[in-house]
């Protein structure tokens, strides 16, 4: 099985600065990984995902991240944050396409 | 959107009691989880289904079970609420993509035993 580790259980960042969220899992074989976003009270959306090919993924509000097979990591940037990113960040990893590893989240608090 | 809903949204219960949590989907998926959320421990699998009476345990299985008698739906019980299950629990499907599979997920619903 898979394990997702992400060190930083919340991070705080003024709007407009650069944040770096981190995501690293346990196996280096074949693997999709995935950055997902809940905002408070709601479900879980997909953010991004690396399915193969290029290293870096972007989404379409300004978030990517870049898959490091040798350091087995999947980090999640964004050069320029807003109020509205504030929210809770899952990283995850599946080798199956079935059975999906989550990340214990990582708490994006924007300050104005 | 997935087409996922799940019943129902909020409950207050009492320890000892039985609880059944509801997850429908309109889309035929094959792959159904039920997941818990809780602070510190991020989303933990319970158990999940891949075809209709074909279910398997996750991480956290103890006190829980399902049942998946048609495609579009998959039931979680606990048979005897207790306060450790206090938690957002959220449903989700994996939908066949060309290439990929993606995991898509429910509104929640948050459970309070007391």
């Amino acid at each position: 099985a898979q394990s997702v580790t992400q060190l930083d259980s919340q991070v705080p960042v003024f709007e407009e600065a650069p944040v770096e969220l981190r995501c690293n899992y346990s196996s280096s074989v074949s693997v999709y990984l995935f950055w997902y976003v809940q905002y408070p009270n709601q479900g879980l959306q997909l953010l991004l995902k690396y399915l193969s090919g290029s290293t870096l993924v972007e989404s379409i509000n300004g978030f990517e991240a870049e898959f490091n097979k040798s350091q087995t990591s999947f980090h999640l940037r964004k050069p320029s944050v807003h109020i509205s990113d504030t929210a809770e960040y899952f990283c995850a990893v599946s080798d199956d396409g079935n059975q999906f590893y989550f990340g214990t989240g990582t708490s994006l608090t924007v300050i104005p | 959107d997935a087409g996922i809903t799940q019943s129902p949204r909020h409950k207050v219960t009492e320890t000892g009691t039985p609880v059944t949590l509801r997850c429908h989907q309109t889309e035929n998926h094959r792959y159904m989880y039920w997941y818990r959320q809780d602070p510190g421990h991020g989303l933990r699998l319970i158990h999940y289904s891949y075809g209709v009476k074909d279910t398997d345990k996750g991480e956290v299985s103890d006190g829980y079970s399902v049942s998946r008698s048609k495609t579009e739906d998959f039931l979680l019980t606990l048979e005897s609420a207790t306060s450790s299950q206090t938690s957002v629990y959220f449903c989700a499907i994996t939908r066949a993509g060309s290439s990929y599979n993606e995991q898509f997920f429910g509104p929640g619903t948050r459970l309070t035993v007391l």
